[in-house]
């Protein structure tokens, strides 16, 4: 049974435009949410988080929005950019940012020129 | 950002072998490793949790006998996957924490691993 869940395998932009890739959880525990990036052969790297105590965070061109009562989560990524192309994952944890991560199965992201 | 790297990217063995993967925490000290596992078309899925000298702790329906854990030093941890299966091919991702924090937990490239 997957907890976090990305149902969509692959998005495709054009550059310049916005990026909106999709997260809904189950476990009504998960109270930390994380969005990691992932450029073929390296590990994830982490990209931006927020608390279930907030409803969206913004890092430059990255914003995640947080929706409690729907248990979906969405990253926005404004003007979307070529380097941008990777495959991003969503993570929840419960406890807060000292739980344990559990991984969505990722979306592929490509911006096109 | 800190560096993790792991050693092997990728691994051929036969049925039956042991093969071990390293971790290492190229520019920092890391108090807690993570092992994870991610098999084709899923979500990497943690398999055990280390801390610099002590014992691992493995997450349910994950065999701490097959799956040998060392994190021996705090820039070093080990996962032997022993008598290897063609079940246990998959893609083993390690991270590393300096303080405990998910912001702060650095991933390592992952070792693609075959059986035969």
């Amino acid at each position: 049974d997957q907890q976090v869940k990305q149902n969509s395998p692959s998005l495709s932009v054009q550059e310049g435009r916005i990026s909106i890739l999709n997260c809904d959880y189950t476990n009504s525990m998960f109270d930390y949410f994380l969005w990691y990036k992932k450029y073929p052969a390296e590990g994830p790297t982490f990209l931006i988080s927020i608390s279930s105590i907030k409803d969206k965070n913004e890092d430059g061109r990255f914003t995640v929005f947080l929706n409690k009562s729907a248990k979906h989560l969405s990253l926005h990524i404004v003007p979307s950019q070529p380097g941008d192309s990777a495959v991003y994952f969503c993570a929840a944890s419960a406890r807060g940012s000292q739980g344990n991560l559990i991984f969505g199965k990722g979306t592929k992201l490509s911006v096109k020129p | 950002g800190a560096v993790v790297s792991q050693h092997p990217s990728r691994v051929i063995c036969k049925s039956g072998t042991s093969v071990k993967i390293e971790c290492r925490s190229l520019d920092f000290q890391a108090t807690t490793m993570f092992w994870y596992r991610q098999f084709p078309k899923q979500s990497l899925m943690l398999m055990a949790t280390s801390n610099e000298g002590s014992k691992a702790t493995y997450e349910q329906g994950v065999e701490k006998d097959k799956f040998l854990i060392n994190h021996a030093s705090l820039t070093l941890s080990t996962l032997t996957v022993t008598s290897a299966h063609p079940e246990d091919s998959s893609f083993y991702i390690c991270s590393a924490s300096k303080d405990g924090r998910k912001e702060t937990q650095y991933f390592g490239p992952g070792t693609r691993l075959l059986v035969l």
